[in-house]
């Protein structure tokens, strides 16, 4: 048990269908992060909130739209997926601030996407 | 990109034996970060780095940096079947962190 969460652990998904995934945090961090990761590939960093304020948008495509609507919980609105985007994605929270490097990232087991 | 990069892409032990792997990295950054990974789980934070730092240990874990040549090691000693996982190395400054592809260890009883 990380101390963060995210549900649901598994979701199949049509083309034209409109999902959500959850992570909330229970750590009392102060910045959290989507990440998509597909096999045989790094870890691809989707987006960061820190405080609440989005910091960081990797050129994602509008299709995924996060949201956070509190220092603990953060979304991935999901729509009109394409079957690449078929992946685990997994969000992660972490106490960070500038100058002392990125803290230590706390991991969620994951959302296993599969886009038909 | 301040991307790690892991070597080898995989590597196969004796339980009981040693397993290194390398990272690399182009920037420089403020930490270095080792993560393992169970299959199908989410990353779990094994040792942090400073910059300034050039060996760490926790537990069976060793791990090593040499920022003139951007590159970190990871030793586990003494391998055991759980320790079958991958691992990624993980750089960055501030609030992001990238990873790289990861090394894949089996340990083989």
């Amino acid at each position: 048990e990380t101390g963060v969460t995210q549900t649901p652990r598994h979701l199949v998904m049509g083309m034209t269908n409109k999902k959500s995934l959850k992570c909330e945090q229970h750590l009392g961090h102060n910045a959290m992060y989507w990440y998509k990761q597909s096999a045989k590939k790094p870890l691809e960093l989707m987006f960061v909130y820190s405080l609440e304020e989005r910091v960081e948008n990797n050129s994602v495509p509008s299709r995924f739209s996060p949201e956070c609507p509190n220092s603990s919980h953060l979304f991935l609105h999901l729509h009109t997926l394409q079957p690449e985007d078929s992946a685990l994605y997994l969000c992660a929270s972490s106490q960070s601030g500038a100058g002392i490097g990125a803290g230590e990232l706390f991991f969620g087991e994951g959302s296993r996407l599969t886009v038909l | 990109s301040q991307q790690g990069e892991e070597d080898p892409q995989a590597l196969s032990i004796q339980e009981g034996e040693n397993a290194t792997m390398n990272c690399s990295y182009k920037t420089s950054i403020n930490n270095l970060q080792w993560y393992r990974q169970n299959s199908g789980r989410g990353l779990v934070h094994l040792i942090l780095i400073r910059s300034n730092e050039r060996e760490k240990h926790s537990g069976r874990l060793r791990v090593t940096l040499d920022t003139s040549k951007k590159s970190s090691s990871l030793l586990i000693t003494a391998s055991r079947a759980a320790d079958t996982a991958s691992y990624f190395c993980a750089t960055g400054s501030d609030y992001k962190l990238s990873f790289g592809a990861g090394t894949t260890v089996t340990v083989r009883a």
